[in-house]
């Protein structure tokens, strides 16, 4: 069965410092693979999406990330983080053969120090 | 209105109450989807209807009962719930084509069930 993996629960940096949130996938094939962000009392937006092309993705907000079909990882970044970017992260993976269906991660919460 | 609207966002109901979800959305989509997001736990998804017709139930509670009257309208009707469901119920909308589509989302209903 298909899964995601975000190893990080909870992630803090310093505002103006990269960041790097992790994602894993299980799957046998090239998967549709997904970045969402929840801000407290809000839904997910999308920040950014991969089905095919480009292995590295450019998103809103500054964000992008990189496919790597040898790691089944799907990990986002951003280079300079704004305190705006505090918020729950979450990676997803769609299978193409099972209509809109997406697997979530567990959702990685990034705090930003001043 | 734009995007996908939800209402109540906050609701509290006993367990012998009988309350309804609401979602709606303004971007012609044709596929609705209900999620449940509980603290800690990834997104599960709950229900899918796609051109009105129900393609999905992820072995949810009968205490749960959608209903799709059109493709801008999705409902989800709560009756004896438990103090286990309370939750945040997010709503989701795609364009479904022969593949896969983003979602997106409304802001999501509180429920606390006491």
């Amino acid at each position: 069965a298909q899964s995601v993996t975000q190893p990080d629960i909870h992630i803090t940096v310093s505002e103006g410092a990269s960041l790097e949130l992790r994602c894993n996938y299980s799957y046998g094939a090239t998967p549709y693979l997904f970045w969402y962000v929840q801000s407290p009392g809000q839904g997910l937006q999308l920040l950014l999406k991969y089905f095919s092309g480009d292995t590295l993705v450019q998103g809103i907000k500054g964000f992008e990330a990189e496919f790597k079909r040898s790691q089944s990882s799907f990990n986002l970044r951003k280079p300079s983080v704004h305190w705006s970017d505090a918020a729950e992260y979450f990676c997803a993976v769609a299978t193409g053969n099972q209509g809109g269906k997406l697997i979530f991660g567990q959702g990685t919460e990034l705090s930003v120090k001043p | 209105e734009t995007g996908v609207t939800q209402t109540p966002r906050h609701l509290v109901m006993g367990m012998t109450n009988k309350k309804s979800l609401k979602c709606e959305q303004h971007l012609g989509h044709n596929a609705m989807y209900w999620y449940k997001q509980s603290a800690k736990k990834p997104l599960e998804l709950m229900f899918v209807y796609n051109f009105k017709e129900q393609t999905e139930n992820n072995s949810v509670p009968s205490r749960f009962s959608p209903e799709c009257p059109n493709s801008s309208h999705l409902f989800l009707h709560l009756h004896t719930l438990q103090p286990e469901d309370s939750a945040l119920y997010l709503c989701a909308s795609s364009q479904e084509t022969q593949g896969v589509e983003e979602q997106y989302f409304g802001p999501g209903t509180r429920l606390t069930v006491t």
